[in-house]
């Protein structure tokens, strides 16, 4: 497809179980963001991606988050030992690098139990 | 620490009428806004932005205006249409930084 992929698109899980997001960027876009939204808040910084660059983590709000690029594509966000308070849409945006417009995928609705 | 504020979480407005949604932000070092506009189970897509270099940008319906010394803008559309009943977020970042800063955001609702 021409614009960002993410999934899964809702992923319940369990406390302490670990979970796994993928974001598929539009094709030739070397930035890559994941953001995430809780419920009733604006879009949270979490990692930036740009070329072979070391990644800017400064959002990750604990060690129990990570987020890799594999081949300077496709991205994971992976939380381990989630807690109810990981429950949010996880966004995934990528652009070509320019400051201003990204382009989001639909999101990752996760939920922890 | 909210730099971007979104003060009005929702707004009511009838179709061929203005609407205005307001934003404040708190950082002196933001020169780029933007404005997205997100409809549910989509992601944001990105609708206009405006410099600090500038006090107003339009597009078709769509204008906003900066007002830097309040450290406030706003998003005018004139005239509302059902289509544009949507979540709205303002955004902000600074020196070419590439990480934004939104606000939680402003459901509008058109009504017919």
């Amino acid at each position: 497809g021409a614009g960002v992929s993410q999934s899964p698109s809702n992923k319940v899980t369990e406390k302490g179980k670990d979970v796994e997001l993928r974001c598929d960027p539009i094709s030739g876009h070397t930035a890559l963001y994941w953001y995430r939204q809780s419920l009733g808040q604006g879009l949270e910084f979490l990692i930036y991606f740009q070329g072979n660059s070391a990644p800017d983590k400064s959002g990750l709000p604990s060690d129990r988050f990570s987020a890799e690029r594999t081949g300077g594509s496709v991205s994971t966000l992976t939380i381990q030992r989630t807690q109810q308070e990981d429950s949010a849409v996880y966004l995934c945006a990528s652009t070509t690098g320019g400051t201003g417009e990204l382009f989001f995928g639909e999101g990752s609705r996760l939920t922890v139990l | 620490d909210q730099q971007v504020k979104q003060n009005s979480p929702s707004l009511s407005v009838q179709e061929g009428r203005i609407s205005i949604l307001n934003c404040d932000y708190t950082n002196s070092m933001f020169d780029y806004f933007l404005w997205y506009k997100k409809y549910p189970a989509e992601g944001p897509t990105f609708l206009i932005s405006i410099s600090s270099i500038k006090d107003k940008n339009e597009d078709g319906r769509f204008t906003v205006f900066l007002n830097k010394s309040a450290k406030h803008l706003s998003l005018h559309i004139v005239p509302s249409q059902p289509g544009d009943s949507a979540v709205y977020f303002c955004a902000a970042s600074a020196g070419g930084d590439y990480k934004l800063s939104f606000g939680a955001g402003t459901t509008v609702t058109v009504r017919a």
